[in-house]
């Protein structure tokens, strides 16, 4: 099984601010099968980042996705209100498919 | 557009089963499978398992392999979660979601509450 380690476990940074989150795995992520996904409180999680790097349809530009084998970043260029939310990373090229344990980018 | 519509929330006794729908829309069902995801309150996201929406086969986690059944009805767009011997470590929001097998999880259900509780 492949366990994802994501840091911080809290980012706490102001709107206009840039967000950088990382996901590290135990091995090496299949074909950069690797997501984001955001969560709001009370909603379900939704798809920001798909291969590593790749936007999902309707995702801002200002999110981006990042490297390879066993190293993964999601950066927000320049946060908004709306942005403040708990994210996962997740991999799916091997079962069981599994998620990090969540960075939570709050307010400062 | 893409919808997941699961069934309502439920309570449940220890010991007992709970099956959770999730009704597909607004795409072809047969050519995607489903996923469930579950969320205990304040933790985060746990895979279970998928189906393949149109041939039935599954793979789950080991973790719940003894304890989960999936199935699919394509007269209905609509697969099915089982979750038996339910544990109060189970209380949690189950959630659906599209998954193509080797791709990542693009829509969500709205999640259902179960509350396992005596």
């Amino acid at each position: 099984e492949i366990v994802l380690t994501q840091s911080p476990g809290t980012l706490s940074l102001s709107p206009g601010e840039r967000a950088t989150l990382s996901c590290r795995a135990s091995q090496s992520v299949s074909s950069s099968f690797l997501a984001w996904y955001q969560q709001k409180p009370g909603q379900a999680p939704r798809l920001l980042i798909f291969g590593a790097s790749s936007r999902a349809t309707g995702i801002p530009d200002r999110f981006s996705g990042s490297g390879s084998g066993t190293d993964f970043t999601l950066t927000i260029s320049r946060l908004e209100p709306e942005d403040f939310a708990v994210y996962y990373c997740q991999q799916y090229g091997s079962s069981p498919r599994t998620f990090g344990g969540g960075t939570k980018v709050e307010i400062k | 557009q893409v919808q997941l519509v699961q069934s309502g929330a439920e309570v449940k006794k220890p010991g007992a089963s709970v099956k959770v729908s999730c009704k597909a829309s607004g795409y072809t069902f047969t050519s995607y499978g489903i996923t469930w995801v579950r969320q205990a309150p304040g933790q985060g996201l746990e895979w279970m398992g998928w189906i393949n929406a149109y041939k039935g086969n599954t793979n789950s986690a080991q973790k719940f392999q003894d304890r989960v059944t999936l199935t699919t009805d394509t007269s209905t767009n609509t697969v099915y979660m089982e979750l038996r011997s339910l544990r109060s470590d189970d209380t949690a929001v189950y959630y659906c979601a599209r998954d193509m097998l080797l791709g990542p999880f693009d829509n969500w259900g709205q999640g259902t509450l179960v509350t396992v509780s005596s």
